[in-house]
């Protein structure tokens, strides 16, 4: 199983400031199967980028995401008030589809 | 409009059994793969199993053997038979469609999220 763990577990942040979220897996993954998920309160997921570094329809260019082989990033250039939730990336490139714990972004 | 709908979630003994439901509409099950996702109170994101658009099942570790995913394609309905559950499978459980019509049929980044059934396994 491909274990991800994403840091910070919390970033405090204030809107306005550019947000930088890691996860780093423990097996190799292609850039072509690492997706990243956003998750407000009492909310369903909501796929933000695929394939490293594809965004999903609707998502902003704030938005961006890079890495390769162990280490990816995402960054939100700039947060806005709507951006201070959870976010998960998630490796789908072999059974199991794993997920990494989370990092939530605060307002500071 | 693409959505999925769950339902069928409940409170449930250790041990019992419960029935998921989801249901597609502005889609084909026949195109695109489904995954379900549960997450326990407070806690991150865990895949459950998934069909492939050809009807190829794929399930954690956690769940095979217990958890069996059928589909109705006449029906448009995707069923999740879950079994000897236990306290552990307490979570909100999402049923989520495939991104993409991939090559092998199940692709595994999700655009389309249901609003969650909530499964509660307590005596």
């Amino acid at each position: 199983e491909n274990v991800l763990t994403q840091s910070p577990g919390t970033l405090s942040l204030s809107p306005g400031e550019r947000a930088t979220l890691s996860c780093r897996a423990s097996q190799s993954v292609s850039s072509n199967f690492l997706a990243w998920y956003q998750q407000k309160p009492g909310q369903a997921p909501r796929l933000l980028m695929y394939a490293t570094s594809s965004r999903a329809t609707g998502i902003p260019d704030r938005f961006s995401g890079s890495g390769s082989g162990t280490d990816f990033i995402l960054t939100i250039s700039r947060l806005e008030p709507e951006d201070f939730a959870v976010y998960y990336c998630q490796q789908y490139q072999r059974s199991p589809l794993t997920f990494g714990g989370g990092t939530r972004v605060e307002i500071k | 409009e693409v959505q999925v709908l769950e339902s069928g979630g409940g409170l449930v003994q250790p041990g019992g059994s419960l029935r998921l439901s989801c249901a597609a509409s502005g889609f084909s099950f026949t195109n695109y793969a489904i995954n379900w996702v549960r997450q326990a109170p407070g806690k991150g994101l865990e895949w459950v199993s998934s069909i492939s658009s050809s009807g190829r099942t794929y399930y954690a570790g956690s769940v095979e053997g217990r958890f069996t995913i059928s589909r109705d394609i006449s029906k448009a309905t995707l069923h999740m038979e879950m079994n000897s559950l236990r306290a552990e499978d307490t979570a909100v459980y999402y049923c989520a469609k495939d991104l993409l019509t991939y090559s092998t049929g199940w692709y595994g980044a999700s655009d389309i999220w249901g609003q969650g059934t909530i499964v509660t396994v307590s005596s």
